[in-house]
């Protein structure tokens, strides 16, 4: 069974500029999360979605951040300007709405460097 | 404020050592995770602990948990090379989230 799946593994891109990350969860998994780990600092939740509907959101840092997740499938993160403060490792992870451990499977992550 | 804590942050050791990794934590949960993570791979879960007085061994480690003290350890027998990582605690809200310490990076020397 594949695991979860994250695209790019890197993106290098300018201050100013989107980058849209993708996140692909393991097939039957109706949890889906984002976080975030900047500068070597904690990992930091971000959002969470149960199906295609945005849970909770609680942990988005701004409005130039936007989460998807159409369909209910694979979800995409856009960053939009992207800052300075914006590098780091976004990832993902997905989990099963019944399983009572709720244990997260993560991605590998993407690695965010902003220029 | 949430906060999870872990230490040390960085561990240097010899193979055949015994150590121990920390994880307080500040706020009342019902569960807690241990994860690892080797360089540019993902996390990978190693413990859930569920109780008060929880223990869990799968091979060199082992993981336990005292609700009261709001502490967890991560016990590394006789070390080995193999068990070279980072090391992370998270905490499980009951909002689905986790809170995380900022992570053990273990080098276990030959």
């Amino acid at each position: 069974e594949a695991g979860v799946t994250q695209f790019p593994s890197h993106s290098v891109i300018e201050k100013g500029q989107t980058v849209t990350l993708r996140c692909d969860p393991i097939s039957g998994h109706d949890n889906l999360y984002w976080y975030r780990r900047v500068m070597g600092k904690e990992i930091k939740f971000l959002l969470h979605f149960v199906k295609e509907s945005k849970q909770d959101e609680s942990g988005m840092p701004n409005n130039r951040f936007l989460a998807e997740r159409t369909g209910g499938t694979y979800s995409t993160l856009k960053v939009q300007p992207a800052e300075l403060e914006d590098s780091g490792v976004y990832f993902c992870a997905s989990s099963q709405l019944a399983q009572p451990l709720n244990e997260q499977f993560f991605g590998p992550g993407t690695r965010l460097t902003v220029l | 404020e949430l906060k999870v804590e872990q230490n040390p942050l960085f561990l240097s050791m010899q193979e055949g050592k015994n150590y121990t990794i920390y994880c307080n934590y500040s706020t009342t949960s019902d569960r807690l995770y241990w994860y690892r993570q080797d360089p540019g791979k993902s996390l990978e879960s190693l413990f859930v602990l569920l109780s008060n007085g929880a223990v869990k061994q799968e091979g060199r480690l082992m993981a336990s948990l005292d609700t009261k003290a709001r502490l967890s350890t991560l016990h590394i027998t006789a070390a080995v090379h193999d068990l070279s990582a980072t090391y992370f605690c998270a905490v499980y809200l009951s909002n689905y989230q986790l809170i995380w310490g900022a992570g053990t990076k273990l080098i276990i020397k030959p």
